[in-house]
Order: C-alpha cells, then structure tokens, then sequence
C-alpha cells in the first residue's frame, strides 16, 4: 500500500485563495517532503521537513509534520494561476542495498490543484 | 540547483524492442540513481536504486532481467527496457542525489521520457 495518502485528490480554487493539501502516511520517518509535478513533467522539489521539525516555511509555502498523527500538510498561499500542477508528499526510509545503504522515496498518489485565474 | 537531464524525452519503439534510456547529472556528481515509473493520473513509483559501481537494487516485482540498470559513472545511469510491451508504455523518471545514505538528502528529477511501445 503506499506510504503516503495526499486529500484531496484534486482540488480547485480561484487565484488568491490558499490551497491545503494533506498527507497522510503509515510507519516511522526519517523526513517528509513535497514535490510539486507539472503536466507530463519531471518533479520539482518543494520542501524538506524533519521528523524533528512540526512547522516549515518558504516563500508562500507552509508545511507542518505531526509525527504523532503520521501526517503532514501543505499550505499554499496567495495561490497563482501558474501553481496549477500535482503535489506529491514523499516519505524516505532508510534501506540496505547492495551498494551500501539508501534512503530511498515511498511518493503518495498526489493531488491535483487546479487554480483558475 | 542541481541539474538532471534524460533522453530521449519521447520515444515510440515496435513491441519486441529494446530501448534505452539515459539519465545524466548535468553539474554534480551523483553516487545514486533512482529509477521511477509513473503510469498516468498516477504516483510515482520506484523501479530500482543504483549505486555507482554496484549493481541495482530491485523493488519488488520489478523483473531487473527485463528493466536493466547501469550506473557505470558518477554522472551517467541508463535504463533499458528489453523487448519492450504495449504494457510497459509508460512516463519513465530518473533522480539522482549526491551522497548514498545523507539523511535528508533532496533527490534531483529529471524531467522523465516518455516511452510508448506500439
């Protein structure tokens, strides 16, 4: 099953308005971060949360992590017509490999924000 | 930031094909390279983790004889899909990041090829 749930699925506000996105996810993490996805594109990292950390800001963005709850949420600000694009939470757990140890990305399945101007 | 580059962007191969793709670090020095697929409306899900030097590391179900990873050099890594399927159509996406294990390390994407097998 996937380690992160984003709600909603889709989402669509006018321009100005913000945008709340949550994610939920299942076991223990080592951080938590949001990628932000445009069409048939590559993904864009967003901002990086420690398990140790509850809030985060940058720019018009706010995330929050609350380890107890397992999950996190995004908050947009002041939203764009250009922030229209997918949002991803991402957890990374550590693991064994041939190669050493990797933290490697368990994505969830996203939410659509659509922001009409 | 960091830069990372793949080709082709788009490919459309006969069913039966190989086909390769590329996934380059354009201004750094990744140790380890994450290959993703991502069907459409989808997430993104994680094929395999290459360390330099090593071999891949499969997630489950990922048949590693069919997906075949190389990851000769610090800035190269290449995924080919052998005797590719209709099924295997798909938005195929590459990460690379600079340490093999830093905690909190960001994972670079590329902007991902989008293969379809007719």
């Amino acid at each position: 099953s996937q380690q992160g749930e984003e709600d909603p699925q889709a989402l669509s506000i006018q321009e100005g308005e913000n945008a709340t996105m949550n994610c939920s996810y299942k076991t223990s993490i080592n951080n938590l971060q949001w990628y932000r996805q445009n069409s048939g594109r590559g993904l864009v990292h967003l901002i990086l949360i420690r398990s140790n950390e509850r809030e985060k800001h940058s720019g018009r963005l706010r995330v929050t992590l609350d380890t107890s709850k397992k999950s996190s949420s995004l908050l947009i600000t002041a939203s764009r017509a250009a922030d229209t694009a997918s949002y991803f939470c991402a957890t990374d757990l550590l693991f064994p490999n041939s190669g050493g140890s990797n933290y490697k990305l368990t994505f969830g399945k996203g939410t659509l924000l659509t922001v009409n101007p | 930031g960091a830069v990372v580059s793949q080709h082709p962007s788009r490919v459309i191969c006969k069913s039966g094909t190989s086909v390769k793709i590329e996934c380059r670090s354009l201004d750094f020095q990744a140790t380890t390279m994450f290959w993703y697929r991502q069907f459409p409306k989808q997430s993104l899900m994680l094929m395999a983790t290459s360390n330099e030097g090593s071999k891949a590391t499969y997630e489950q179900g990922v048949e590693k004889d069919k997906f075949l990873i190389n990851h000769a050099s610090l800035t190269l890594s290449t995924l080919t899909v052998t005797s590719a399927h209709p099924e295997d159509s798909s938005f195929y996406i590459c990460s690379a990041s600079g340490t093999s294990g830093g905690e909190g390390e960001t994972q670079y994407f590329g902007p991902g090829t989008r293969l379809l097998v007719l």
